[in-house]
């Protein structure tokens, strides 16, 4: 059964440091690895997707991490804002018959403080 | 960038109502999504569609149906309400390995 588990379930920081989230996954067979970054009621938005030649990808303060043998992938977030408070979703897709599935994960809830 | 927009952020219905939950994409592309999201579980896939007139079961249908008469519009109809479909309801629409969502709706069934 494929499945995507990310820790740690919550987390709270400080305002400037820098903070890991961790995705690791079970998909096969596997097509790409997506995070996206979820407001408080607001849809999910896109950060980066990975394919499984890439290891790592930025946009901006986020870099995300892909080690396709181990199956793990994590999202690392430097000088944190207050913006970034929000729920990180890791999403993997597998290739299929039918077009790609996509599994996602409960995500990591961030809380960013003063 | 792609825009997806449900119509409502929030809906209160009784059990046994009819629900529609409406979505519009403004980008002319085929795929879109229904998704549902509950606290403790990930997105799950209720129904999808590439085409007008075409729908295709997700992972947990049972309850749901859709509509898609025109492209940019994707319809979620809930034919009787029932309170475990209190949910938070995101529209998606597709543009290659791109998901883009809209807001979301909650749904609370009393």
């Amino acid at each position: 059964k494929n499945q995507v588990e990310q820790s740690p379930q919550s987390l709270i920081i400080l305002e400037g440091k820098n903070c890991t989230l961790q995705c690791n996954y079970t998909v096969s067979p596997f097509s790409n690895l997506r995070w996206y970054k979820q407001d408080t009621g607001r849809g999910p938005v896109s950060l980066t997707i990975m394919t499984f030649s890439e290891n790592t990808k930025s946009n901006g303060r986020y870099t995300a991490t892909l080690d396709a043998d181990t199956k793990q992938s994590s999202l690392h977030i430097t000088a944190s804002q207050l913006s970034d408070s929000a729920s990180y979703i890791c999403v993997v897709s597998a290739l299929t018959g039918g077009g790609n599935k996509l599994t996602f994960g409960t995500g990591t809830q961030l809380k960013v403080e003063l | 960038d792609v825009k997806v927009t449900q119509s409502s952020r929030y809906l209160v219905k009784r059990t046994g109502e009819k629900v529609f939950l409406e979505c519009v994409q403004d980008m002319d592309h085929e795929n879109m999504f229904w998704y549902r999201q509950d606290p403790g579980l990930g997105l799950r896939l209720i129904y999808f569609s590439y085409d007008v007139k075409m729908k295709e079961k997700g992972d947990i249908p049972e309850g749901y149906s859709v509509s898609r008469e025109k492209k940019e519009r994707f319809s979620l109809i809930l034919e009787s309400a029932s309170t475990n479909q209190t949910s938070m309801y995101l529209c998606a629409g597709g543009l290659g390995e791109k998901l883009f969502f809209g807001s979301g709706t909650q749904l609370s069934v009393l």
